[in-house]
């Protein structure tokens, strides 16, 4: 079956630290793997994703590569800032199965930035 | 496009109560999903919608929680005798599956949080 396991949390950085979340999956098929972020009193957001093996999602510098050697998909971030404080979800989905798009989602991880 | 639409956004209800919470997804998208997400955990499927046709449930959608979606439109959940387990945010999400397109992104609502007392 399809299942995401994430790396738990929380992670407390510094800003302007180096992140990475780490984001394993199992699938049956072929899926597309996404990045969700949750904001404070907020709805689920997009923040990347990546439609086959070896294409890179970014997006406000945040990156994560799709590689099917090691079924990951981790996240990582240059340099933090205090905004990116958020929960971080890594998800799949795969509309060739019988599953019908429907996402499989980790945990998520939360992530505090200090000033 | 004003996005994924929920209401309300709180609802406090009695143990045993009925409640019906409403999604207005963005428009002439076709796939309608509803989500439950309790405090640390990640969203988990419950229902999904192509059209007006409610294509698959999961298991955690017991007899007590139905959903709707008349015209292809908007959609209802609803849960019936409610217990304090159901308490937890209640998410839609909608995308538009175009037909040969594959892992459209899904749009999410800001929830429903139900809280049972």
């Amino acid at each position: 079956g399809n299942s995401v396991t994430q790396m738990e949390g929380p992670v407390t950085l510094s800003e302007e630290a180096f992140l990475t979340i780490n984001c394993t999956y199992t699938a049956t098929g072929y899926p597309s793997l996404f990045w969700y972020v949750q904001y404070p009193g907020e709805g689920l957001q997009l923040l990347l994703k990546a439609t086959k093996a070896d294409d890179k999602g970014s997006n406000k510098g945040f990156e994560a590569t799709y590689r099917k050697e090691t079924t990951s998909f981790h996240l990582e971030k240059g340099s933090v800032q205090v905004s990116d404080s958020a929960v971080y979800f890594c998800a799949l989905s795969d509309d060739r199965g019988s599953t019908l798009g429907r996402l499989y989602f980790g945990r998520g991880t939360q992530l505090t930035v200090w000033p | 496009d004003t996005g994924v639409s929920q209401d309300p956004r709180h609802k406090i209800t009695k143990r045993g109560q009925n409640v019906t919470f409403r999604c207005d997804p963005i428009s002439e998208h076709n796939r309608l999903y509803w989500y439950r997400q309790t405090l640390g955990q990640g969203p988990e499927f419950l229902t999904y919608f192509q059209n007006e046709a409610q294509l698959e449930k999961s298991r955690l959608l017991s007899d007590r929680f139905s959903a709707e979606r008349p015209k292809g439109s908007f959609s209802t959940l609803e849960i019936q005798r409610t217990e304090q387990g159901d308490s937890a945010m209640y998410l839609c999400a909608s995308s538009l599956k175009p037909r040969g397109v594959v892992n459209t992104e899904a749009f999410f609502g800001q929830g429903t949080r139900l809280t049972v007392v």
